[in-house]
């Protein structure tokens, strides 16, 4: 079990850049969620896949976020047009449902920095 | 989403017992009641959850009072490597996202 993973670890980039981050789930968990978690709070949903579904996404995605989830598997969010207020930490987690608790496993997050 | 309530900061001395409480008046029937923790530099790591009973697993204990509007993680033997925020969630079934307060900051005292 190699737990879920993220990468970047780290970004830092200029206002205005898009970025991409992965998220890397543990295998056979078909739910993955992303959050963003700033300074001092608790993370705070964006949005989450069955499979390859999109099935929900938080009014905090604004229109310059998208996540995908092409195969079932890895997913990836990108933020066009970065703005300083995305600068945050980026939390993926994934489960499997059908398993009582639904148990979120997060990963270690990608952090953003935006200049 | 109903709402908790949790103390902003705890402190323990390590080897010694904590109680983390956490208030939910507003709890619907429905609700499991879901702790999550987060270390320094890491994502956030499941806990316990319940919704009626008293539960126990190699981690915590939770006790969950009798009109289920208030509940208390206990950590049996505090060590420095719980130092953490521990976040009290309100869940309805159905495996929704998870909905997180500010938590409460505990630290461990050597």
């Amino acid at each position: 079990d190699t737990g879920v993973s993220q990468n970047p670890r780290h970004k830092i980039t200029k206002r205005g850049q898009n970025v991409t981050f992965r998220c890397d789930p543990i295998s056979e968990h078909n739910r993955l969620y992303w959050y963003r978690q700033t300074l001092g709070q608790g993370p705070e949903f964006l949005t989450y896949f069955q499979n390859e579904a999109q099935l929900e996404k938080s009014r905090l995605l604004s229109d310059r976020f998208s996540a995908e989830r092409p195969k079932g598997s890895f997913s990836t969010l990108e933020i066009q047009r970065t703005e300083q207020g995305d600068s945050a930490m980026y939390l993926c987690a994934s489960s499997l449902t059908g398993t009582g608790a639904d148990t979120q496993y997060f990963g270690p997050g990608t952090r953003l920095t935006v200049l | 989403d109903a709402k908790t309530t949790q103390p902003n900061s705890m402190e323990s001395n390590e080897e010694e017992p904590v109680h983390l409480p956490c208030n939910h008046s507003t709890i619907s029937g429905t609700d499991y009641i879901h702790w999550y923790r987060q270390l320094p530099s890491q994502g956030p790591e499941y806990v316990i959850h319940g919704l009626t009973s008293n539960v126990n697993n190699r981690m915590a204990s939770l006790a969950i009072a009798e009109d289920r509007k208030s509940s208390t993680l206990i950590l049996h033997r505090a060590t420095l490597r719980d130092a953490a925020v521990y976040y009290c969630i309100l869940r309805p079934p159905g495996n929704t996202p998870l909905v997180f307060g500010k938590g409460t900051r505990l630290s461990v005292i050597a």
